[in-house]
């Protein structure tokens, strides 16, 4: 158990909804970070937040979103989905801000738009 | 912007063969990290190597960062079958806050 729980582990859903994905990281981590896998593909970065901050940003479409709380779990919102949205979404952790920390991932939700 | 491929893609061996995979970076990196992600299952992290040159080993699996710190390698001896799945690199570069991930090595190992 990596101490990252992502919730919830499926979504299925139409072209054009809205969802949202939650992550809360370990005790104690204060980055959090968002991976997309499509199916049989690599780890896409779409962006990692710091202690309620923004701190980088990849790939991410202008219809995704995301946000850090004071209690530092995160939310990633998908809006106008399409069907090529359709994958495992990674939340990860760790504790400091740079990429020198190990990441800890969450079991992910997988993501399934009609 | 960064690139960090692998290869192979894909590897079938027998149990008891030995497994490499090659990770190499478009740029130098700061540091290098190794993944496992079993199946079905969400990535682990494996080991982090930071120094031009850096061997690790840990039981059967040697990782190597290059000279250049542009490259990294992965070696398995004597697979067994526990050692299914993918194998992903990542590097970070001073330049760009986030790790990087490579494309991936699946491993396939029959008995």
């Amino acid at each position: 158990d990596s101490g990252v729980t992502q919730t919830p582990k499926h979504l299925i859903t139409a072209t054009g909804q809205r969802v949202t994905l939650r992550c809360s990281p370990r005790s104690g981590d204060l980055s959090v970070y968002w991976y997309q896998q499509s199916l049989d593909q690599g780890l896409q970065f779409l962006i990692q937040y710091y202690n309620g901050e923004e701190r980088a940003k990849g790939n991410i479409l202008e219809r995704f979103s995301a946000q850090q709380f004071p209690d530092l779990h995160s939310e990633l919102n998908l809006s106008s989905l399409e069907l090529g949205d359709s994958a495992l979404y990674f939340c990860a952790s760790s504790p400091g801000a740079y990429y020198n920390s190990p990441l800890h991932f969450g079991n992910g939700t997988r993501l399934t738009v009609t | 912007g960064q690139q960090v491929m692998q290869i192979p893609q894909y590897q079938h061996v027998q149990e008891g063969e030995d497994f490499t995979t090659y990770c190499n970076s478009s740029t130098t990196l700061s540091n290098i990290q190794w993944y496992k992600q079993r199946p079905g299952g969400h990535p682990v992290f494996l080991i982090q190597l930071v120094k031009s040159g850096e061997v690790k080993k840990q039981k059967r699996l040697t990782f190597q960062f290059g000279e250049a710190k542009k490259n990294s390698s992965l070696h398995i001896t004597a697979t067994q079958t526990t050692d299914v799945g993918t194998y992903f690199c990542a590097g970070g570069t001073g330049t760009a806050s986030k790790l990087t991930f490579g494309t991936g090595t699946r491993l396939q190992v029959t008995l």
